[in-house]
């Protein structure tokens, strides 16, 4: 089934080191994809996104990297800060609507 | 900066009440949508909306979830008789364009819905 239940995985790292989020999707017709961040009892926020016909893009500090052969997303977040500390979801879509994938918690040590 | 804003932040309700959760989207956004994310769990889609009219919802939004855009401001999720399971954080999010052209979604800030 798609829901994981109440335990994320979590990834741990020391602040200023790097960090990467994967995410594996589900349907091999999709052609967009999105990372959101989410701080604890917030909405969703977007990062960075990328289509189908790249498999890779960066923005400040994040790159997100696509490999369709084994439908496989990453988020790359370079000198990890504090404030990145948040649960990232990504998100594909598949003709008119959105799907989130689970949930990654990323919590980063001082 | 423009954001969405949703109401109530927190609402507590009887199973079986009717319970309407609030919207206002950016102004010049053109879709609307609500998601919901049980505790814990991810974020799951329930309807987009666009010219008035739903354009995709999933297998979650049945007959007791509707959606409304009574005025030009707001947008509306109700859910006729509310069942133990419907609780959850509801987000609203609007975009500009569709996700043809950028999938960026604004999301609100959330409506925590509690059935008891």
């Amino acid at each position: 089934g798609e829901n994981v239940g109440l335990h994320l995985p979590t990834l741990s790292v020391q602040e200023g080191d790097n960090s990467i989020i994967n995410c594996a999707y589900s349907n091999s017709a999709s052609d967009y994809f999105i990372w959101y961040k989410q701080e604890s009892g917030k909405g969703p926020q977007f990062i960075i996104d990328i289509r189908s016909n790249m498999d890779k893009r960066q923005g400040q500090r994040v790159t997100v990297l696509l490999n369709k052969t084994v439908k496989h997303l990453s988020l790359q977040i370079a000198a990890t800060q504090p404030g990145d500390s948040a649960v990232y979801f990504c998100a594909e879509y598949n003709n008119n609507d959105m799907r989130f994938g689970a949930g990654t918690r990323l919590t980063v040590k001082p | 900066e423009p954001e969405v804003t949703q109401t109530p932040s927190h609402q507590v309700t009887q199973m079986g009440q009717e319970v309407i959760l609030r919207c206002v989207p950016i102004s010049n956004h053109l879709y609307f949508y609500w998601y919901r994310q049980i505790l814990g769990q991810k974020v799951e889609f329930l309807v987009s909306f666009y010219n008035n009219e739903i354009s995709e919802k999933s297998e979650i939004f049945d007959d007791q979830f509707s959606v409304e855009r009574p005025d030009g401001s707001n947008f509306t999720l109700k859910i006729r008789s509310t069942k133990l399971e419907d609780s959850a954080m509801y987000f609203c999010a609007s975009s500009l364009l569709g996700r043809w052209n950028t999938g960026e979604l604004f999301f609100g800030e959330g409506s925590r819905l509690t059935v008891l």
